[in-house]
């Protein structure tokens, strides 16, 4: 049953520190995306990668947050410094692009973050 | 640019009650529509899709018609059960088939005994 990775499920940090979330996509996948998920702003799309070539992060604040794909079973996104404000559920969702009756991403299960 | 419109929430019903969840979409192109559902604490599932007008998607007794008249996917259930109580999230998928998905804004639906 292919499903998507992440870690960790929670994270409990102080102010200031960084924070390294990661997810395993599914094999074979060729799009990973990572999303935000707050009570006031819903699911927000941070970054997504297209055969792991960055092509969209104008979600995310450069200044504090970069997302990577190392190699194609692996995807990251970091924080540093971390702050209060980014207290969220992040998740990382995976799929297949190009052509019609594709384009379904599968999610995971998500790490919730809490920033003190 | 494409945008996703659904019904406010929380949905509130009694058990075997009939559902339906509005969502109107925005879009140049033909894009696939689809309805994702979030359990408490977990992420978010591929409820069912459709591709192309007219076409209607089905699964776990949810049912939803891409109507590309009224610009709309509405999701249906004829009997709602308590297990149902969850996020639904409507979305369609860029044209540009990049596999990028707009997501709508969730529709909370609580199902009582």
């Amino acid at each position: 049953d292919a499903r998507v990775t992440q870690t960790p499920r929670h994270k409990v940090t102080e102010m200031g520190q960084e924070v390294t979330m990661r997810c395993q996509p599914i094999l074979g996948h060729n799009t990973v995306f990572w999303y935000r998920q707050t009570m006031m702003q819903g699911l927000e799309l941070l970054a997504y990668f297209r055969n792991r070539a960055p092509l969209d992060d104008s979600g995310m604040p450069k200044d504090r947050f970069s997302a990577e794909m190392p190699d194609a079973t692996l995807a990251t996104l970091k924080i540093q410094p971390s702050e209060p404000r980014d207290s969220a559920v992040y998740f990382c969702a995976s799929g297949f692009s190009g052509g019609r009756g594709r384009n379904i991403q599968y999610f995971g299960a998500g790490t919730r973050l809490s920033v003190l | 640019g494409d945008s996703v419109t659904q019904m406010e929430g929380p949905v509130t019903l009694s058990e075997e009650a009939c559902l339906t969840i509005n969502c109107t979409y925005t879009a140049t192109g033909y894009p696939s529509l689809f309805w994702y559902v979030q359990y408490p604490g977990e992420g978010l599932q591929l409820l069912l899709k459709a591709t192309k007008a007219d076409d209607k998607g089905s699964n776990k007794g949810f049912e939803a018609t891409y109507r590309k008249e009224t610009t709309s996917f509405h999701l249906e259930k004829g009997s709602v059960q308590v297990s149902d109580s969850a996020v639904y999230f409507c979305a369609l998928s860029e044209p540009s088939n990049t596999g990028k998905l707009i997501f709508g804004q969730g529709t909370t639906l609580q199902v009582k005994p």
